[in-house]
């Protein structure tokens, strides 16, 4: 089983700042990895799918980067709504799919 | 616009069995393989199983492998979870996921807002 390391757990930005989350995979998934967003009471959104390809609708403030084992998820600028959780994903070597424990960013 | 609307979630003391649906529409959802991916209160998400488009094929986390069962019925556009056996740790809110092609190895592009399951006595 795959399993996928986030960091930092918390991140303390405000508004208007980059945020910077990594992800690492436990052995390579190529670029089969995806990246989620989840605000409190809702369910998951699909951010970015293959490390680097946006989602429908996903602000182009968003952007991932990364291969093998190693990813980060960007927001160059943060709004007021991208503060919740974010969470990694692969879909190399199932099953099971796996999810990273997640990065929450938080109003500093 | 693609909706899932999941369904069947509730209080179910442990031992016992609970089917979940999952409704979905704005899509062709003979197209899509689905699946099920549950988050227990205040913990991150957990894969639970998947379908592919036609429900021949299906995958099981090892936790829940001999214990839940997940199908389809294409013609009522509808997407099911038979949890038997049910244990403590089984309590979470069940969100059901759109997969981005016919294979369950697709990306989970769209979700519905989830069912509670909650398995106490």
């Amino acid at each position: 089983e795959i399993v996928l390391t986030q960091s930092p757990a918390t991140l303390s930005l405000s508004p208007g700042e980059r945020a910077t989350l990594s992800c690492r995979a436990s052995q390579s998934v190529r670029s089969f990895l995806a990246w989620f967003q989840q605000k409190p009471g809702q369910a998951p959104r699909l951010l970015i799918s293959d490390a680097s390809n946006r989602a429908s609708g996903v602000p182009a403030r968003f952007s991932g980067s990364g291969s093998g084992t190693d990813f980060t998820l960007t927001i160059s600028r943060l709004e007021p709504e991208d503060f919740a959780v974010y969470y990694c994903q692969q879909r190399s070597n199932w099953p099971p799919f796996t999810f990273g424990p997640g990065t929450k960013v938080e109003f500093k | 616009e693609v909706q899932l609307l999941e369904s069947g979630g509730g209080l179910i003391q442990p031992g016992g069995s609970l089917r979940l649906s999952c409704a979905a529409s704005g899509f062709t959802f003979s197209s899509h393989a689905m699946t099920w991916v549950r988050q227990a209160p205040g913990k991150g998400l957990e894969w639970v199983s998947s379908i592919d488009n036609r429900g021949t094929n299906t995958h099981y986390a090892d936790s829940v492998k001999g214990r839940f069962t997940i199908s389809r019925d294409n013609s009522k556009n509808t997407l099911y979870l038979q949890m038997n056996s049910l244990r403590a740790e089984d309590a979470s809110v069940y969100y059901c996921a759109k997969n981005a092609g016919a294979m369950e190895s697709g990306d989970f592009d769209n979700w519905g807002q989830g069912t509670l399951v909650t398995v106490s006595s």
